[in-house]
């Protein structure tokens, strides 16, 4: 099965400061998503992504079907993106297969 | 309008128990899916459900199992609880199933804790 490997595993910041996550795939995939996980462990759609470039506010993605990886840049961060964030890919039907996640602390 | 439903939020159990656990997905999604979330580690796919058809079984045992009603809102029943079902069940709905341009969007989830 298609393998996801995130990195890094742990990053801490100080407010204000950037930060760029990365997902490698081992296959082809038409389903990428980007998650957020809260400390109360709601996962929150950040991107649908299989390919391509998106922003939303501070945070944007970029995803490089061909070479199987996809970037997550957070802007100007704040205490409240802190949680631990996730790379989902699926080959097909649906079946999200998730990485380990990026555990972020964000310090004031 | 409401997002993916589940309840309970949390529960404990001993070891030998039986649980059951519910999803109601966004209206006018029709698939479901489970995964399970063990401390520290990304979810598991365990089921998929669509059309009240199973259509997708991940690597988990026999005493796992679901199922889907009419109204599309769903079930995960774990038989003869182990410690190592301690977890997070998240639930996922999406609008269809089968096709790759298809976002899941997963509930709160249902911490289990197995004694």
């Amino acid at each position: 099965g298609i393998q996801v490997e995130q990195s890094p595993p742990d990053l801490i910041l100080q407010e204000g400061a950037n930060s760029t996550l990365r997902c490698n795939f081992s296959d082809s995939v038409n389903n990428l998503q980007w998650f957020h996980q809260n400390p109360w462990g709601q996962l929150i759609n950040l991107f649908y992504i299989p390919s391509g470039t998106k922003q939303n506010g501070r945070l944007s993605a970029t995803t490089v079907a061909t070479e199987r990886y996809s970037l997550l840049y957070i802007s100007s961060s704040q205490t409240t993106d802190s949680g631990v964030y996730f790379c989902a890919v699926s080959g097909g039907y649906n079946k999200l297969i998730f990485g380990a996640g990026t555990r972020l602390a964000v310090h004031p | 309008d409401a997002g993916v439903t589940q309840s309970p939020t949390h529960l404990i159990k001993t070891r030998g128990q039986h649980v059951t656990l519910r999803c109601s997905p966004i209206s006018g999604h029709k698939s479901v899916s489970w995964y399970q979330q063990v401390l520290g580690q990304g979810p598991q796919f365990i089921f998929q459900y669509y059309e009240k058809e199973e259509r997708g079984r991940g690597n988990f045992p026999d005493r796992f199992s679901a199922r889907q009603f009419p109204n599309y809102s769903s079930e995960l029943n774990v038989n003869a609880l182990l410690l190592g079902d301690s977890a997070l069940y998240l639930c996922a709905s999406s609008l269809v199933w089968g096709s790759g341009a298809n976002v899941l969007t997963f509930g709160a989830g249902s911490r289990l804790t197995v004694l």
